[in-house]
């Protein structure tokens, strides 16, 4: 079936450090993908999306790198600060689909 | 402009209830989408609704059920609840029908 996982359930960095939370998804037919960050007690917010036709999308301190080949999806985000202290999830989703499909999300813990 | 709203924030009800949870999308939205989370099977796709027709429906029994307004607004329905519908209910807007905006959730607790 449809699924999109985490690697990694937890991750644990250095303020100022580079993170990389990593996302395999098994759907060939999705052509859209999402970070979300998710505080205790909010909702997902939006960070960064990428559609299937790039490989790399840059934001504010946040990149997201998309390898259809192997089906993986990665967020990095420079010089991580406690602010970033969340869950994360990747999600994927057909273009002008209204169902996303969510990984487990990875919960990532920034150590002043 | 003004984020997706969730009323109520919380709620609490006893098994064989039903609660209906309202969800008021981003100004201009018109597809709005019902998650429910949990911390054993994660975030969960409940339905999503589009010009007050459901477009897509996840894998839920039919005690889970929606319907939008000509306004967008979006309510969801469960009746004869039972205590595995504990969770946070989540719902998303969106204009492109891409990116979907969530809003803060509904905690339901079922006694």
């Amino acid at each position: 079936g449809e699924s999109v996982g985490l690697h990694l359930p937890t991750l644990s960095v250095q303020e100022g450090d580079n993170s990389i939370i990593n996302c395999a998804y098994s759907n060939s037919a999705s052509d859209y993908f999402i970070w979300y960050k998710q505080e205790s007690g909010k909702g997902p917010q939006f960070i960064i999306d990428i559609r299937s036709n790039m490989d790399k999308r840059q934001g504010q301190r946040v990149t997201v790198l998309l390898n259809k080949t192997v089906k993986h999806l990665s967020l990095q985000i420079a010089a991580t600060q406690p602010g970033d202290s969340a869950v994360y999830f990747c999600a994927e989703n057909k273009i002008q689909g209204g169902k996303l499909i969510f990984g487990q999300g990875t919960e990532l813990s920034v150590k002043p | 402009k003004a984020g997706v709203t969730q009323t109520p924030r919380y709620l609490i009800k006893t098994r064989g209830q039903q609660v209906t949870l309202s969800c008021s999308p981003i100004s201009g939205h018109r597809s709005v989408s019902w998650y429910q989370q949990t911390p054993g099977q994660g975030l969960q796709f409940l339905f999503e609704y589009f010009s007050e027709t459901q477009r897509n429906k996840g894998n839920f029994p039919g005690r889970f059920s929606g319907r939008q307004f000509s306004n967008s607004r979006s309510e969801m329905n469960v009746s004869t609840l039972e205590l595995g519908d504990s969770a946070l209910y989540l719902c998303a807007s969106s204009l492109s029908m891409d990116t979907q905006y969530f809003g803060p959730g509904t905690r339901l607790t079922v006694l």
